[in-house]
């Protein structure tokens, strides 16, 4: 079974430049994750989205970020402009409607300069 | 709020040795919990978890324990080999909807050869 697909892998910007992540979830999980993960620290939720629709995006900066699900398969996270201390791993994760693991994948690792 | 957090951030073990890395919880409501597995440049991955109506889950070289008395998990890796070097993250998940994880921040487990 393919797991969590992510690109690009890694990405270099400048502050005040926007920049745009992908994911695909593992093949039939109607649950999707964003979270960003600084360095030497936890994962932290952004986003989850639940087929097309928003579970929870209460920890996502919406004046910067956004991200979208649009027909409940792979998602978009946009950050627009970015800003120094946004630099981090932006890791997607999927699990099925029933069950509460969350399967991740291996992440966008972003540096803003 | 909220907060999951760990005692050591470093351990360092002798390969054969056995391996025990401890995480304190707050959140008392909290139903289950997850122990992931992070090497270096890669995402989370999956290791164990455990739900609050059980004290002792057992896998393949790994163990965790839960009490609930003290909001204190541990996960146990026996016979510890080079491959288990990485960061391990123990995860929790509130009652409240949406299935949210909440992450500590990690302790790094060094095998010395």
């Amino acid at each position: 079974e393919a797991g969590v697909a992510q690109s690009p892998r890694y990405k270099i910007i400048e502050k005040r430049q926007s920049v745009a992540f992908w994911c695909n979830p593992i093949s039939g999980h109607a649950t999707l994750y964003w979270y960003q993960q600084i360095l030497g620290q936890g994962p932290k939720l952004l986003i989850q989205f639940q087929n097309n629709g928003v579970v929870d995006d209460s920890q996502l900066p919406k004046d910067r970020f956004s991200a979208e699900r649009l027909k409940g398969v792979d998602s978009t996270l946009k950050i627009q402009p970015a800003k120094l201390e946004d630099s981090a791993v932006y890791l997607c994760a999927s699990s099925s409607l029933a069950g509460e693991t969350q399967y991740f994948g291996p992440g966008t690792r972003l540096l803003v300069l | 709020g909220e907060s999951v957090g760990l005692h050591l951030p470093t351990l360092s073990v002798q390969e054969g040795d056995n391996s025990i890395i401890n995480c304190a919880y707050s959140n008392s409501a909290s139903d289950y919990f997850i122990w992931y597995k992070q090497e270096s440049g890669k995402g989370p991955q999956f290791i164990i978890d455990i739900r609050s109506n059980m004290d002792k889950r057992q896998g393949q070289r790994v163990t965790v324990l839960l009490n609930k008395t003290v909001k204190h998990l541990s996960l146990q890796i026996a016979a510890t080999q080079p491959g288990d070097s990485a960061v391990y993250f123990c995860a929790e998940k509130g009652t409240g909807g949406g299935n949210k994880l909440t992450f500590g921040t990690g302790t790094q487990l060094k095998v010395e050869l």
